[in-house]
Formats: structure tokens, sequence, C-alpha cells
């Protein structure tokens, strides 16, 4: 079965700091890959996706992230935080069930903090 | 953009009444959405999938006769918790696929049974 693994349950990061938050993945194929950002007590917001083709995929909000199929692993970035970047960040990955229909997965979120 | 309007964003409801969560698609028509619950601090757990015009496909170990869902049209998929009792308090969360891959999240609900 697919899973998604967020080791950092909490990071804390100065605000002006680069950030790099880690996704590990197990699938049996090429997934598609998925970095959301949640406020406290809201819904989710999308930041970036990866479906195929350049590794290296752009966001909103200044955040990227790599694909890197040799380490399953989609790690987010941002070169520059800014407090409003305090939030929860879930890595998910969208498979498709023995019924064929597609639905996500999601990791265990990683906590940011932003600190002046 | 694609937008999920999800109501109420919060309720309290009294042990062994019903509460209903209402999930809808804006702008866009949705044959596809999800329904989530998440606890605190932890990550959404995806309690099942609703199709429109059909039956909803549940998670292993969610009770389906206590989380009723119906998605009876392409813009409305509502989750109905029944006899609801304080184990069910918890955040629920409603997504609408528009396209392969295409996800949009409502902004949650927070329900509290006293």
């Amino acid at each position: 079965a697919q899973s998604v693994t967020q080791p950092d349950i909490h990071i804390t990061v100065s605000e002006g700091a680069s950030l790099e938050l880690r996704c590990n993945y197990s699938y049996g194929a090429t997934p598609y890959l998925f970095w959301y950002v949640q406020s406290p007590g809201q819904g989710l917001q999308l930041l970036l996706k990866y479906f195929s083709g350049d590794t290296l995929v752009q966001g909103i909000k200044g955040f990227e992230a790599e694909f890197k199929r040799s380490q399953s692993s989609f790690n987010l970035r941002k070169p520059s935080v800014h407090w409003s970047d305090a939030a929860e960040y879930f890595c998910a990955v969208g498979v498709v069930s023995n019924f064929g229909n597609e639905k996500l997965t999601f990791g265990t979120g990683t906590r940011l903090t932003i600190i002046p | 953009g694609a937008v999920v309007s999800q109501h109420p964003s919060w309720v309290i409801c009294k042990s062994g009444t019903s509460v209903k969560i209402e999930c809808r698609s804006l702008d866009f028509q949705a044959t596809t959405m999800f329904w989530y619950r998440q606890f605190p601090k932890q990550s959404l757990m995806l309690m099942a999938t609703s199709n429109e015009g059909s039956k909803a496909t549940y998670e292993q170990g969610v009770e389906k006769d206590k989380f009723l869902i119906n998605h009876a049209s392409l813009t409305l998929s509502t989750l109905t918790v029944t006899s609801a009792h304080p184990e069910d308090s918890s955040f629920y969360i409603c997504s609408a696929r528009q396209g392969y891959g295409g996800y949009t999240f409502g902004s949650g609900t927070r329900l509290t049974v006293v």
C-alpha cells in the first residue's frame, strides 16, 4: 500500500532563513505528488503538485519542490520564509485504488514555526 | 479558481442528535467528492469517496450507517453524522475533484458533541 512519510513533526525557522520540508513516499508506480498548507482551523490550500515532466516544480507563495525518483522524495523548499508561512504543511500522494478511483494519501504533516 | 464551500464552519450538538455538513463546488461540477476527518495535530484520514448519483465508497473501519453521505447533484455532497457522540467530535473536511489530480478543499467543519 502507498504511504507518505514526513519525518519532521515540527520545524522552527528564523524569518528570512531558508526552509526545506522533507517528504518521502512509497508507491509502486510514478506517483502524483502534492504539497498543501493548512492554517489553524482552516482547510487545505494547494502549494504545488507534480505529475510528470520537469522534476523541479514551482508553486505559489515562492515555494518549490523537487521530485527525486531515486530517493522517493518530494521535498518542499523556500529560499526565504516570512512570518505568514507559519502553518501546517502536508505532503500527499495521489494513488489509484483497486476500484480504479483516484484518492489522496496524506503524510502526518510538519508544523512550521517562524521566529523573528 | 475552483472554490469549494463547506457549511457550517463549526457546530455544537447534543449527544444522540444528528448533524449535516454540506460541501458545495461553487464554480465547477464535481463528479467525485471526498470526506476527511482530522483529529487535533494529526493528518487527514479519508473517510469516504462520494460519487454523484451512486453510493459512497467508505474506507475500511468507517461506519457507513453513522456517517451518511449523499451526493445528489454535481455540485453538492452532504455528510450526516447520525446519533452523534462525543467521540465523533472532530474536524471534518471535504474535497472536490475537478479533473484528474485537481483537488479543491473546503474550509472544514469543527464538530463538537456535548
